[in-house]
């Protein structure tokens, strides 16, 4: 069974360039979680999804983040224009039922804005 | 809020030693506690947990035992090996909807 899956693994790009980060979940699996951590710092939650809806959005940074999870099957994390600080590792997880069955992480996209 | 501190490192030991890595918790209420650990160039992977007071979780030989009195979820292993070379997440989940706060990691290498 294929694990999650992000794309690209790397991205380097310019302040106040687009980047499109994609995250392909374990199949069937219906929540699916971004988390972000910052060169030192903890890994922090940004959001999480059931199917396609947002179920908690709370730990997004501001407007220039947007997720998006279209037919409830892969997601999408949108930066624009990025900005120096949001430089860092996006992870992405997801699991069948949220509390209940673990949560299985991608191997991240590492975004570094120069 | 909810907050994990866990010792930073970078810790550096010879195969075979003993491990300790500290983990401390600040949370309302009676959270699921984790260890994740990120091998060179893969993802995150579920180590072990426990999920409530004095419960121990264990795997590949690590063990982590939920001491509510202190607050703790400390992370040991016996004897290392190189391949337990790896950078290791101590997280709490305060619900049941996997929204994990984690600490800082902690680097471990272990050399032969």
């Amino acid at each position: 069974e294929a694990g999650v899956t992000q794309f690209p693994s790397h991205s380097v790009i310019e302040k106040g360039q687009t980047v499109t980060l994609r995250c392909d979940p374990i199949s069937g699996h219906d929540n699916l979680y971004w988390y972000r951590r910052v060169m030192g710092k903890e890994i922090k939650f940004l959001l999480h999804f059931v199917k396609e809806s947002k179920q908690d959005e709370s730990g997004m940074p501001n407007n220039r983040f947007l997720a998006e999870r279209t037919g409830g099957t892969y997601s999408t994390l949108k930066v624009q224009p990025a900005e120096l600080e949001d430089s860092g590792v996006y992870f992405c997880a997801s699991s069948q039922d949220p509390g209940n069955t673990e949560a299985f992480f991608g191997q991240g996209t590492r975004l570094t804005v120069v | 809020g909810d907050s994990v501190t866990q010792m930073e490192g970078p810790v550096t030991l010879s195969e075979e030693a003993f491990l300790t890595i500290n983990c401390t918790y600040t949370a309302t209420g009676y959270p699921s506690l984790f260890w994740y650990v990120q091998y060179p160039g893969e993802g995150l992977q579920l180590l072990l947990k426990a999920t409530k007071a004095d419960d121990k979780g264990s795997n590949k030989g690590f063990e982590a035992t939920y001491r509510k009195e202190t607050t703790s979820f400390h992370l040991e292993k016996g004897s290392v090996q190189v391949s337990d070379s790896a950078v290791y997440f101590c997280a709490l989940e305060p619900g049941s909807n996997y929204k994990l706060t984690f600490g800082k990691g902690t680097l471990l290498t272990v050399n032969p």
